[in-house]
């Protein structure tokens, strides 16, 4: 499969700013992708998604951005607060030709809010 | 409403030793996955199931088997437990294949 990168492994921000975690992915035939948030000793979480129709998408305080010509994905979090400190995970989903489509997963960035 | 569960939570084992990861999903979703997450590489696919009955590799499936016989459960077994499989494990489930998943909360494994 193929491999999905982050640009950065940690993060840190002070509480209130904004953060903007980015994203590299290789495959140009990838049409959904995937943020997930992971607390310590939890599974990952699902935040927002965006498929490859579409160059952004909002959630609460979160904003998805999808460049499809340099292959870029980026989570932005507004007026960060202490609870978003966790690992951040972006996905993208790739069809496995056997009848699903398996997310491969990036190594992770870790946000750290700063009070 | 559960959601997946994962059980053990905790477990270690000695090196040859068996053992067997059970994932529940209570949300009547057809797919199933098992990850392992090691520090540092993120989450790798080990095998996956795309209903009832069925399985199929992922990218590191070789010391695992899976067995799905029932909808809601997906089986993730290790026949001779080897130190190189200390890691957590994760199983995620969705009703459709191009759609988010819903992640249990991991199985912590250690192998001495």
């Amino acid at each position: 499969g193929e491999s999905v990168g982050l640009h950065l492994p940690t993060l840190s921000v002070q509480e209130g700013d904004n953060s903007i975690i980015n994203c590299a992915y290789s495959n140009s035939a990838s049409d959904y992708f995937i943020w997930y948030k992971q607390e310590s000793g939890k599974g990952p979480q699902f935040i927002i998604d965006i498929r490859s129709n579409m160059d952004k998408r909002q959630g609460q305080r979160v904003t998805v951005l999808l460049n499809k010509t340099v292959k870029h994905l980026s989570l932005q979090i507004a007026a960060t607060q202490p609870g978003d400190s966790a690992v951040y995970f972006c996905a993208e989903n790739i069809e496995s030709g056997t009848g699903a489509n398996n997310l491969f997963f990036g190594t992770g960035t870790r946000l750290t809010v700063i009070p | 409403n559960a959601g997946v569960t994962q059980t053990p939570k905790f477990r270690v084992l000695k090196t040859g030793q068996s053992m067997t990861l059970l994932c529940a999903q209570d949300m009547n979703h057809e797919y199933m996955y098992w990850y392992r997450q090691d520090p540092g590489m993120g989450l790798r696919l080990i095998h996956y199931s795309v209903g009832e009955g069925t399985t199929a590799k992922g990218e590191v499936p070789d010391g695992y088997n899976v067995s799905r016989l029932k909808k809601q459960n997906f089986l993730l077994g290790l026949e001779s437990a080897a130190p190189s499989q200390t890691s957590v494990y994760f199983c995620a489930s969705n009703q459709y294949s191009n759609y988010g998943y819903t992640f249990g909360s991991g199985t912590r494994l250690t192998v001495v």
